[in-house]
């Protein structure tokens, strides 16, 4: 597609449940990102993947947050047992390449509310 | 841990006045980009700066990269209602042959009518 598009637009959980995010890149870029962004704006990365692998998982959580591109299919980001501080908009981001500029395209985000 | 601040966090200013946000670092960035986010929507770019000390314009816009790339300014001439928004710079950084955008924590621009 022509632009990134994330889905679910909004997701609410309990405490201790499983989240699943999903984005779909734009058509032809190689290179997926996920961002949280929490309270007063704060972007965090979490991981990049350039086609189905893990190019840089350095801001991850590892205990709780998965993340996978698979051919044929939307990137996701898992959450198993959300806790609170998980509540935050998480957006995707596709560039074509990682060279020179790498310009990153951002989808609408997908927020997560953990009750 | 490469770091940008962004200043200030928030600005409220009539319609007609101008305004400068900054973005400063003690680390070089390959580039710079300048993003404008809305309520409920992703960042969306506004400009890319990769040489030191180039300047953009986008309309009444005005980047600027520092010579050192390291810090960057967005001017705004003559700002309008529209120009209400969430304004974000953010630096790529290159670390062990990984590139990763690194965010300012935003400025929050309201111009009143």
């Amino acid at each position: 597609g022509e632009e990134v598009a994330q889905t679910p637009k909004h997701l609410v959980r309990g405490e201790g449940q499983k989240a699943k995010l999903y984005c779909a890149p734009i058509k032809g870029h190689s290179y997926v990102f996920w961002y949280q962004q929490v309270l007063k704006n704060e972007f965090k990365f979490l991981i990049s993947f350039q086609n189905e692998n893990v190019f840089d998982e350095t801001g991850m959580p590892k205990e709780r947050f998965s993340a996978k591109c698979l051919p044929n299919s939307p990137c996701s980001l898992e959450i198993q047992a959300t806790k609170l501080e998980d509540s935050a908009v998480y957006f995707c981001a596709s560039s074509q390449d990682r060279r020179g500029k790498n310009i990153q395209y951002f989808g609408a985000g997908t927020r997560l509310s953990v009750l | 841990t490469q770091l940008l601040e962004q200043s200030p966090q928030f600005l409220s200013i009539q319609e007609g006045e101008n305004l400068t946000v900054y973005c400063n670092s003690s680390s070089v960035f390959s580039s710079l980009q300048w993003y404008r986010q809305e309520p409920g929507e992703g960042p969306v770019l506004l400009v890319t700066v990769v040489t030191g000390g180039e300047v953009k314009k986008l309309k009444r816009l005005t980047f600027q990269f520092g010579d050192a790339r390291k810090d960057s300014s967005l001017h705004i001439t003559a700002a309008q209602p529209g120009d209400t928004g969430l304004y974000l710079c953010a630096g790529l950084a290159t670390q062990g042959g990984s590139e990763k955008l690194v965010f300012g924590k935003g400025t929050k621009l309201t111009v009143n009518p």
